[in-house]
């Protein structure tokens, strides 16, 4: 049974860097083809795909927010840790961190964690 | 940059057959775009309905279909139940399938 969690702060400041892990369980990424990836979703908007892990350590991020992310994993931990630098109130989001397996899915996610970006 | 567009609302009757689209700015919609379909409902986290443009996830209920349709993705529901009122998000690759780009989501209303 394949689960994810999200944890991390639930308030930042502006310019503040954010700093999110995703702990999961059911799979590991010394299988090949596993990742994990992340993902927001702003209040009553879509959702936004933002970084991507693969089990051999290649990453992906969107073009878009490239300069800002930087994705990581703890092998010996079942965990992937996601930051976000220069963080402003528009980036007040649930996000959501998801496993992604050979059949280019996002088949699993965790509940999301709302971060809100407030002085 | 690159815009994915669905319909952002549509409307159907129960027992009724709706096609939901999925378009990218770049050009025609193929295979090689990987297109993913996920249901969210409120309050709750996605749930992955299609991948690869037309295959199902064990969960996925026999009346959800992926296809291409006129140089878009596309997904329809046939036989709608009122439970499938929701909010569908299309999701496809770029780079060969290294970055995703979500669509803007259609609210599917069955009344």
């Amino acid at each position: 049974q394949i689960t994810l969690k999200e944890s991390g702060p639930t308030l930042v400041k502006p310019t503040q860097t954010l700093t999110l892990t995703c702990t999961f369980s059911g799979f590991s990424f010394s299988t090949g083809g596993v990742g994990v990836g992340w993902i927001r979703q702003p209040p009553g908007k879509a959702l936004e795909w933002l970084a991507l892990i693969y089990w051999d350590d290649d990453k992906r991020y969107s073009p878009s927010l490239k300069s800002r992310l930087t994705i990581t994993k703890d092998t010996s931990k079942n965990q992937v840790v996601l930051t976000m630098t220069n963080m402003d109130p528009v980036d007040t989001a649930t996000y959501y961190c998801a496993h992604r397996g050979a059949r280019i899915s996002f088949d699993y996610w965790g509940q999301g964690a709302l971060v809100t970006v407030s002085s | 940059q690159t815009v994915v567009t669905q319909e952002p609302s549509l409307t159907v009757s129960p027992g009724g057959t709706v096609t939901l689209t999925c378009a990218s700015s770049t050009g025609a919609v193929t295979t090689a775009y990987y297109p993913n379909w996920f249901q969210q409902k409120p309050g709750q986290a996605p749930r992955a309905l299609i991948y690869t443009t037309n295959n199902k996830h064990s969960w996925t209920p026999a009346r959800f279909s992926g296809s291409l349709l006129g140089g878009k993705a596309a997904l329809t529901l046939s036989g709608v139940q009122p439970e499938d009122e929701a909010d569908y998000y299309c999701l496809l690759y770029y780079g060969g399938a290294q970055w995703g780009v979500f669509g803007g989501g259609t609210k599917l209303t069955v009344l």
